[in-house]
């Protein structure tokens, strides 16, 4: 399969700004993704980005893509204690496999 | 409109048992997928079906078979079940129309152990 990798923990105070990171190895990856995972529960899509696209802003969130040097990353703005959890970049070519990270879990500090 | 929904939530089997993880969406979504998410490893594909009658393997396939029973519905079934089983299924769907973003939903999991 695809190599998908992110660091594993990121911990921030309340009202800074989170960068979690990613890169892959499969550059003909057409769609790129970021999802959600609070405890106990599914994944929630919060983003995608197609990869004939630099940069995505999404209200507090901002994908930028590098595809030379196969890197994603997201920026939450402002974060708030409600986005500690675990999140996952993902990539597709088809939109039939899908290969995801390992995960990065955010703590945010009060 | 319930999204995804999966059936058992947790389960715990005995080496070599069988069982039907059952999966059902109510979004009218082409294509369904299995999961399964260990730790430190991130999600694997089980299975997929890109659409209704169709089913393929993903990374993972080995010691389950999947059944796309109609458009709603996709089940995982384990055979014989091993300890090296033991983790947490999801199941997704997606729209997957042409052009758009292929986006995922996901249901919230069956934690499985087999002892």
């Amino acid at each position: 399969g695809e190599d998908v990798e992110q660091s594993l923990f990121l911990s921030v105070r309340e009202g800074d700004s989170s960068v979690i990171n990613c890169t892959y190895t499969d550059s003909s990856s057409t769609y790129l993704y970021w999802y959600k995972q609070e405890p106990g529960a599914g994944l929630q899509l919060l983003t995608y980005i197609f990869s004939n696209m630099d940069m995505k802003q999404d209200q507090r969130l901002t994908v930028l893509l590098n595809k030379k040097d196969k890197h994603l990353s997201l920026r939450i703005a402002d974060t708030q204690t409600g986005d500690s959890a675990i999140y996952f970049c993902a990539e597709s070519i088809t939109g039939n496999q899908f290969y995801f990270g390992t995960g990065t879990s955010l703590t945010v500090i009060p | 409109n319930a999204g995804v929904t999966q059936t058992p939530k947790f389960q715990v089997l005995k080496t070599g048992q069988s069982m039907t993880l059952q999966c059902a969406q109510d979004m009218n979504h082409n294509s369904m997928y299995w999961y399964r998410q260990d730790p430190g490893m991130g999600l694997r594909l089980i299975y997929y079906s890109a659409s209704e009658g169709t089913t393929d393997k993903g990374e993972v396939p080995n010691g389950y078979n999947v059944s796309r029973l109609n458009k709603r519905e996709f089940s995982l079934r384990l055979e014989s079940a091993a300890p090296s089983q033991t983790s947490v299924y999801f199941c997704a769907s997606s729209p997957r129309e042409q052009g758009g973003s292929y986006e995922q939903y996901f249901g919230p999991g069956t934690r499985l152990t087999v002892t």
